[in-house]
């Protein structure tokens, strides 16, 4: 039973380009949760998205980043025009439907690099 | 008062000490809460869900106080391997929201 899959494990983007993200939430689960944590600092949420919805971007950056979780496929985040400040890890994170007493299960991360 | 709130540590002890961790949490509802783990630059990883007045597993139990609204996490037998940021997570009831502690770093020394 695969766990939460999140690609690439490492990107590294030059300024101004765009990094796009992928998570495969685990089977049976419908709701994604991306996180990001800067070096030495703690997860911060950023958007919950169900599949076609988006729930809660409350922790997004206004300009720039995105989320979508379409129907068929992975969950992806979106960063446009990428500054060094976007360098951290991503974590996506993935429960199952309507179960909020159900632990998160997170994916191995995205570590953005920025240069 | 912070929603969760744990001490940042570093909590530094010997191998074979016990080292206990507290978590408050501010909303009186929250039915669950979970331990996870989390090595350096890796992701978190569970270790123990709450739903009641604690959990073993092992060498380590997490014990939920309901009326003082914090969980503890003793971890018992302390080894070299322990050693990394436990993270507090309270589920926020009703809601899809899971707020996560700050998390607080142990350093387990030979």
């Amino acid at each position: 039973n695969a766990g939460v899959m999140q690609n690439p494990r490492h990107l590294v983007r030059r300024r101004g380009q765009e990094a796009r993200l992928r998570c495969s939430p685990m089977k049976g689960h419908s709701h994604v949760y991306w996180y990001r944590q800067l070096p030495e600092e703690g997860l911060k949420f950023m958007v919950y998205l169900q599949k076609e919805n988006i729930i809660d971007e409350s922790g997004m950056p206004k300009e720039r980043f995105s989320a979508e979780f379409p129907k068929e496929g992975p969950s992806i985040l979106r960063i446009q025009q990428v500054v060094r400040g976007d360098s951290a890890a991503y974590f996506c994170a993935s429960s199952p439907r309507d179960s909020y007493n159900s632990p998160l299960h997170f994916g191995n991360g995205t570590r953005l690099t920025v240069t | 008062r912070k929603e969760v709130e744990q001490d940042p540590g570093p909590f530094n002890v010997p191998e074979g000490a016990t080292v206990a961790f507290n978590c408050t949490y501010s909303n009186s509802a929250s039915q669950s809460f979970f331990w996870y783990r989390q090595d350096c630059r890796k992701e978190p990883k569970l270790l123990m869900s709450v739903y009641s007045s604690g959990n073993e597993d092992g060498r380590f139990t997490a014990q939920l106080n309901r009326a003082s609204q914090y969980i503890s996490l003793l971890i018992r037998d302390s080894k070299l391997s322990d050693s990394a940021t436990y993270l507090c997570v309270v589920p926020t009831s009703g809601t899809y929201k899971y707020i996560f502690g700050t998390g607080t770093r142990l350093k387990v020394l030979a």
